[in-house]
């Protein structure tokens, strides 16, 4: 079946670095979303990419799919004691009937 | 209401009880999905309800774990003969269209199943 995996699983940064993660899938997808967790919180919804080759900018955050479609990042800019909590990539197949998530990265920023 | 509702946040419980746990999405949802996640790890897929069409189990992990889904909004997830192991968090989400419309889901805060 479809898998998703993601690197790193964990990151500890400065406050004030960059951080990028990484989302590969077995399969190529259809679509890609990206979600925040907190700690203690629930997943939130932050993107999709659907297009080849597509890059999305939210503030500090940048969001790419790669040209094959199975693969992604997230790399944020400045990293901020804001930023913390977990990133989770989820695809979709091309037959669109699965979204799988991948394992996440978890982010930590010291101050 | 404004988002998606699950009920009760938190629930202890006797290893060999049922538990049963509830989610209430957002009006007018079509899909529901249900996840769990233990400590400090992904989402592993549950279920999943689309309208009136047969539910897709898939992601069961045993014949303990049901769910139903009453006239196409609320969904309650029950647990029997609960195991240690099934301690976690239960998600439920829910999107506009049904998967596979590149439709966002949106998560309630989860149920934190502890297993004594």
């Amino acid at each position: 079946g479809q898998q998703v995996m993601q690197i790193p699983q964990y990151q500890h940064v400065q406050e004030g670095e960059d951080f990028t993660t990484y989302c590969n899938s077995s399969t190529t997808l259809s679509n890609i979303q990206w979600y925040k967790q907190r700690p203690g919180g629930h997943p939130v919804f932050l993107i999709q990419l659907v297009k080849s080759g597509e890059v999305k900018k939210q503030k500090r955050l940048t969001f790419q799919f790669g040209e094959a479609k199975k693969n992604s990042s997230l790399h944020i800019t400045a990293t901020q004691t804001t930023d913390v909590g977990t990133y989770f990539c989820a695809g979709s197949n091309n037959a669109g009937n699965m979204l799988t998530f991948g394992g996440g990265t978890r982010l930590m920023v010291k101050p | 209401g404004a988002g998606v509702s699950q009920s009760p946040s938190n629930k202890v419980t006797e290893k060999g009880k049922d538990v049963e746990l509830r989610c209430d999405p957002i009006s007018g949802h079509t899909a529901l999905y249900w996840y769990r996640q233990s400590l400090g790890q992904g989402l592993e897929f549950l279920i999943y309800f689309q309208g009136n069409s047969a539910p897709d189990k898939s992601g069961l992990p045993s014949d303990r774990f049901s769910a139903e889904r009453t006239g196409g909004s609320v969904s309650t997830l029950t647990i029997q003969r609960t195991q240690q192991e099934d301690s976690a968090v239960y998600l439920c989400a829910s999107s506009l269209l049904p998967r596979g419309s590149n439709q966002p889901q949106h998560f309630g805060d989860g149920t934190r199943l502890s297993i004594l």
